[in-house]
């Protein structure tokens, strides 16, 4: 099993609409977690992260349930610009501590 | 955005050459990374370093080498390129490695054929 799963899409929503994601992961250790956002052929950027009970950004919302080892993001009010890849990502919480990646799930926001 | 730059930024060569690729930032930041990104995996850990002259390996290390002779560069060595090298390779950085987060670089689109 993957140490961290997600749904590679693509998600097709009209704009205005809301759409969540899933990630789950399977180190109950972890210590942190993160969503970033890849667009196409581009580097990825941290979008938020996501700490303990979750947090809020303007439009996006990530939450971490830790009995059942995921957390999601949910996108209210899609706009054309959030068409991209979002990367779910762990980070450990012994020794090195590296980042986990995901292998992304796609969104495609339409007029 | 964090002042990271990665050279080249395309690269076809063939099997069995060296390859050599630069990431520079001007942050100042004590840890520098280098990824992979490959279709059905997510980024990976090649190598990272925590200071200059210190470096250590990541999880796809075999085939790879670097050197950290300033706090502004990494390189990123491919001794005998082969064509499962073929790939997306990102430079990244951060100040710490707590809960710091970690500003990636253009990348580069490696080819070999």
């Amino acid at each position: 099993r993957k140490e961290v799963e997600q749904d590679p899409g693509p998600f097709n929503v009209p704009e205005g609409a809301t759409v969540a994601f899933n990630c789950t992961y399977s180190n109950s250790a972890s210590q942190s977690f993160f969503w970033y956002r890849q667009d196409c052929r581009k580097e990825p950027k941290l979008l938020m992260s996501v700490y303990s009970s979750g947090n809020e950004d303007g439009r996006f919302t990530a939450q971490l349930n830790r009995a059942s080892q995921y957390i999601s993001l949910l996108i209210r009010d899609s706009k054309l610009s959030d068409s991209a890849t979002y990367l779910c990502v762990r980070r450990g919480n012994t020794g090195f501590q590296k980042l986990v990646f995901g292998t992304g799930t796609r969104l495609l926001v339409s007029p | 955005d964090a002042g990271i730059t990665q050279s080249p930024r395309h690269k076809v060569t063939e099997t069995g050459t060296p390859v050599t690729l630069r990431c520079h930032q001007t942050e100042n930041h004590r840890y520098m990374y280098w990824y992979r990104q490959d279709p059905g995996h997510g980024l990976r850990l090649i190598h990272y370093s925590y200071g200059v002259k210190d470096t250590d390996k990541g999880e796809v290390s075999d085939g790879y080498s670097v050197s950290r002779s300033k706090t502004e560069d990494f390189l990123l060595t491919l001794e005998s390129a082969t064509s499962s090298q073929t790939s997306v390779y990102f430079c990244a950085i951060s100040e710490s490695i707590g809960l710091d987060t970690q500003y990636f670089g253009p990348g580069t689109r490696l080819t070999v054929l």
